[in-house]
């Protein structure tokens, strides 16, 4: 079974912060990741993309790939009350073609 | 932009319905997909569309089914609605190059009495 695991939360921090957001995936064969971000009774919106080991950044968003050690992490910088939302992760295994499995999801709140 | 819309934000049903969520892209995307989410169980896949006519069985298919006449037209079918079919229904679309960015509809709430 293909699994990507998430703390739930809720991850708490004050505004201004960073916030660290982690995800661990089960299969070595793992192509594709990405972050999504959703909002209370909204669907996900895609924050970020990462296909290689290392750091990607966009903006406030920074996403970590480490793929010997099988986790992809999703850093905000100068966290604003607006990015309080469920993060979630999505991984494309090899061997399942286009699909993603999603994890969960992490929920964030930022205190003003 | 990519731009996924789905027929209904909101919709009751009864016991017994056959009930049709209607799901439309307008990037030519080869792929289209069908997820339910629930409080605790996170995304889960119930159809997958990779051609217009194809389709694949996702991990709790039990109950719907699905229909892609056109590349940018993708049905779920709840052929009879029950109670715990009550969820947020959204539909995805991606291309087909393998591990693709899914966009997502704004999804519908689905509540079966």
């Amino acid at each position: 079974q293909k699994e990507v695991e998430q703390n739930s939360g809720p991850l708490s921090v004050p505004e201004g912060a960073i916030a660290s957001l982690n995800c661990t995936y089960s299969d070595r064969g793992s192509q594709s990741f990405f972050w999504y971000r959703q909002y209370s009774g909204k669907s996900p919106e895609l924050i970020m993309s990462i296909y290689s080991n290392g750091d990607k950044e966009d903006g406030r968003f920074t996403a970590q790939l480490n793929k010997a050690s099988q986790y992809v992490s999703l850093l905000i910088r100068d966290s604003q009350p607006s990015d309080s939302a469920t993060y979630l992760c999505a991984v494309n295994y090899e061997s399942s073609g286009d699909k993603l499995t999603f994890g969960t999801g992490t929920r964030l709140a930022v205190r003003p | 932009d990519v731009k996924v819309t789905q027929s209904s934000r909101y919709l009751v049903k009864r016991t017994g319905e056959k009930v049709f969520l209607e799901c439309v892209q307008d990037m030519d995307h080869e792929n289209m997909f069908w997820y339910r989410q629930d409080p605790g169980l996170g995304l889960r896949l119930i159809y997958f569309s990779y051609d217009v006519k194809m389709k694949e069985k996702g991990d709790i298919p039990e109950g719907y089914s699905v229909s892609r006449e056109k590349k940018e037209r993708f049905s779920l079918i709840l052929e009879s609605a029950s109670t715990n079919q009550t969820s947020m229904y959204l539909c995805a679309s991606s291309l087909q190059h393998g591990g693709e960015t899914q966009y997502f509809g704004p999804g519908t709430r689905l509540l079966v009495l």
